[in-house]
């Protein structure tokens, strides 16, 4: 299987809204509201941001969000801040039963 | 609320194996899936596969069908993740993680473990 496709980086300047795009298939992204995003930061562990396509984990601030149309999910995240800069990866549920993670998104708040 | 710790990094030589080892503690170790995620220097995420321990069964990854054994022992609480015929390029850092039901969201990390293939 091939990863889930991600644009390589995005920026924004502080204060703005992005969106990360995660395109898939009919057998994973458009198959189960079952994506998930992770954000990580260098030298650490992935934290999970968003599951199930919308939800947000306790603690996790409500300027990330999620969505999905067909076989692409998005992450957007409003009003940046510096501490967002960071690698955001999209990950699917997938028809046969395993995981997929996108390439991953270098974010740049400028 | 569940953590993870892993073993310690590794430095292996090409054509050896590793075994990367994942202690859990707090919530119920055997009912719920410890899945495995390897991530090459400055590259992205690769799910590798899962165990339920309750049941043993592992699930994998194509690409790693047949080189990797994930195992769990529930008397000790730990996940393993053994990679056999390492190559240069299986340089990378090994994280498990803890699932949530129904859609599978890493929602708990382990640390992450380095594993360095050099002759």
């Amino acid at each position: 299987q091939s990863a889930l496709t991600q644009p390589a980086s995005v920026s924004g300047s502080p204060g703005q809204s992005i969106t990360i795009s995660c395109a898939g298939t009919s057998s994973d992204v458009g198959a189960y509201d079952y994506v998930s995003w992770y954000q990580q930061h260098p030298g650490t562990a992935p934290i999970l941001i968003i599951y199930d396509v919308t939800g947000r984990p306790s603690g996790v601030s409500n300027r990330f969000s999620g969505s999905k149309s067909g076989n692409t999910a998005f992450l957007i995240i409003s009003g940046l801040q510096a501490e967002d800069e960071a690698t955001y990866f999209c990950n699917s549920y997938t028809a046969s039963g395993t995981q997929l993670f996108g390439g991953g998104t270098i974010l740049t708040v400028l | 609320q569940v953590q993870l710790v892993q073993s310690g990094a590794e430095v292996k030589k090409p054509g050896s194996s590793v075994k990367v080892s994942c202690k859990a503690s707090g919530g119920t170790f055997s009912s719920y899936v410890i899945s495995w995620v390897r991530q090459a220097p400055g590259q992205g995420l690769e799910w590798m596969g899962s165990i339920l321990p309750v049941i043993g069964t592992p699930n994998y990854a194509q690409k790693f069908q047949g080189r990797v054994t994930i195992t769990a022992d529930t008397s000790t609480n730990t996940a393993s993740m053994e990679m056999r015929g390492l190559r240069s390029d299986d340089t990378a850092v090994f994280y498990c993680a803890r699932e949530s039901p129904p859609g599978g969201e890493l929602r708990q990390w382990g640390q992450g473990t380095l594993v360095t293939v050099s002759s």
